[in-house]
């Protein structure tokens, strides 16, 4: 059971968009929409941002989406400020009642 | 307001075994509405499932770690617990307890708590 193929890093100005794939397999990412993505920062828990691949908890900005084309997910952080600089995270259902995670991105605002 | 904690040693000798617990309030965890797993993260490094557990039974496992890890309940404490036998230093990392309401989905995360794997 290998990690999830994340970038190691992504970066944008303030204002743009930034989008960081999340590339699995038919097993995993391509199999079913059970993906999610969490941001992190520097010293905290992980916290979930999109949940069942396009999903936002309460709470989340709607700069945050999620998407998948094959076997690879995508999250895109819209209108990138300040406070979105943090490492982010994908996470899938692998199946056998396994879950996997991706390798995390740092994403930089410029 | 949900909330977990985890709380155990912070050192451990090789070869002995990791024992956390994960005290939950604002939820029950014999409730079969959620599932309730672990993660770790080693130092500078990323986040690895080890297993999870459904309030109402039924525990799963992440297949690199099965044959070390055992996840139960405590439902008169409301707690959680994770033992990881046979430790090694690769096994430092800080662990998570967090909440599933449903598969690969973890809503609700304690802060963690870091182990340290050392003679």
């Amino acid at each position: 059971q290998s990690a999830l193929t994340q970038p190691p890093s992504a970066s944008g100005s303030p204002g743009q968009a930034v989008t960081i794939s999340c590339t699995g397999t038919s097993s995993d990412v391509g199999a079913h929409n059970y993906v999610s993505w969490y941001q992190q920062r520097p010293g905290k828990a992980p916290k979930l941002i999109i949940s069942e691949l396009t999903k936002r908890p309460s709470g989340v900005p709607d700069r945050f989406s999620g998407s998948k084309s094959g076997n690879t997910a995508s999250l895109t952080v819209s209108g990138l400020q300040a406070e979105d600089e943090a490492d982010y995270y994908c996470c899938s259902y692998a199946g056998g009642n396994s879950v996997i995670f991706g390798g995390g991105t740092k994403v930089t605002v410029l | 307001q949900v909330q977990l904690q985890e709380s155990g040693p912070g050192l451990v000798k090789p070869s002995q075994t990791l024992s956390l617990t994960c005290t939950v309030s604002g939820a029950s965890v014999s409730s079969g509405d959620y599932y309730w797993g672990w993660i770790r993260q080693p130092p500078g490094k990323g986040l690895e499932w080890i297993g999870y557990l459904l309030g109402s039974g039924g525990t799963y496992y992440n297949p690199s770690l099965k044959s070390r890890v055992d996840i139960s309940v405590d439902t008169s404490n409301n707690q959680v617990s994770l033992k990881l036998d046979s430790v090694t230093a690769a096994d430092t990392a800080m662990y998570y307890c967090a909440r599933n309401p449903h598969i690969a989905a973890f809503d609700y995360w304690g802060l963690g708590t870091l182990v340290t794997v050392a003679s």
